[in-house]
C-alpha cells in the first residue's frame, strides 16, 4: 500500500527557517516514473503547488523559488522541503504527494503537516 | 498565467445530479483532475484525464471536458458527498482552481 507521512511542521518565527520530511512506503522514490510534489494550503484556502521533483530536475513555484529547496534521499525514501525566511504567508498545511508525470493527477496525497509563522 | 475559475458553492438535494464546473481558456485541449477535500482531511483524487475514475471512486463520479468548460458530475448525490472540489491542470505550472464547496440538502 502506497503511503506518504510528513512531518517536521510547527510554529516558526518570521525569517525563520523550517525543514519539512515526507516518508514514502509501497514505492520507491528512485523509480523514474513518478514525481514528487510540495502541495500546501492556507487555513481555509485552496490548494497551492509549490515544488516538484523529477528524476532529473527540480521546479519551484514563483512564490517559494530562491527560499525553498526541495531533496530526496533515496536509501531513506524520504523526501524533504528546507523553508527558509519564512513569512507569515507560508502559514499553511504542507503535502507530500506522488504524481506519475507531468499532466497526470496527484494521487496518493500523504496527511500533511502544518506550518505556522508567527511572532 | 493560466487560471481555472470555479463556482464558491453548488447545492444538490440528496439523490439528485450535482454538477460543478471548471472555467479555464481552451481548457478542453487539457488534461482536468478533480479532487475531494472533506473537513480536516487531505484531497482525494477523484477523476483524472477528465473523465476517469481511479480504483475505489463510485461509478456516481464523472467528469467531462469541452471548449472553454470542464465538469465534475456526481450523480445521486449522497450526504457523504459534502466536500470541497477542487480542479486542476497542468499548464507552464501545476494550477488549481478556487474549490467549490458542495452542499448536499
Amino acid at each position: 500500500q502506497v503511503q506518504l507521512v510528513e512531518s517536521g511542521g510547527g510554529l516558526v518565527k518570521p525569517g525563520g527557517s523550517l525543514t519539512l520530511s515526507c516518508a514514502a512506503s509501497g514505492f520507491s522514490l528512485s523509480d523514474t516514473d513518478y514525481y514528487m510534489n510540495w502541495i500546501r494550503q492556507a487555513p481555509g484556502k485552496g490548494l497551492e503547488w509549490i515544488s516538484y521533483i523529477s528524476y532529473n530536475a527540480i521546479y519551484y513555484s514563483d512564490s517559494v523559488k530562491g527560499r525553498f529547496t526541495m531533496s530526496r534521499d533515496n536509501t531513506k525514501n524520504s523526501l524533504y522541503l528546507q523553508m527558509n525566511s519564512l513569512r507569515a504567508d507560508d502559514t499553511a498545511v504542507y503535502y507530500c504527494v506522488r504524481v506519475d508525470g507531468p499532466g497526470e493527477g496527484f494521487d496518493p496525497w500523504g496527511q500533511g503537516t502544518l506550518v505556522t509563522v508567527s511572532s | 498565467s493560466y487560471d481555472l475559475a470555479q463556482p464558491f458553492s453548488v447545492s444538490v438535494a440528496l439523490g439528485q445530479t450535482a454538477r460543478i464546473t471548471c472555467g479555464g481558456n481552451n481548457i478542453g485541449s487539457k488534461n482536468v483532475h478533480w479532487y475531494q477535500q472533506k473537513p480536516g482531511q487531505a484531497p482525494v483524487l477523484v477523476i483524472y484525464r477528465d473523465n476517469n475514475r481511479p480504483s475505489g471512486i463510485p461509478a456516481r463520479f464523472s467528469g467531462s471536458n469541452s471548449g472553454n468548460r470542464a465538469t465534475l458530475i456526481i450523480s445521486r448525490a449522497q450526504a457523504g458527498d459534502e466536500a470541497d472540489y477542487y480542479c486542476q491542470v497542468w499548464d507552464s505550472s501545476v494550477v488549481f482552481g478556487g474549490g467549490t464547496k458542495l452542499t448536499v440538502l
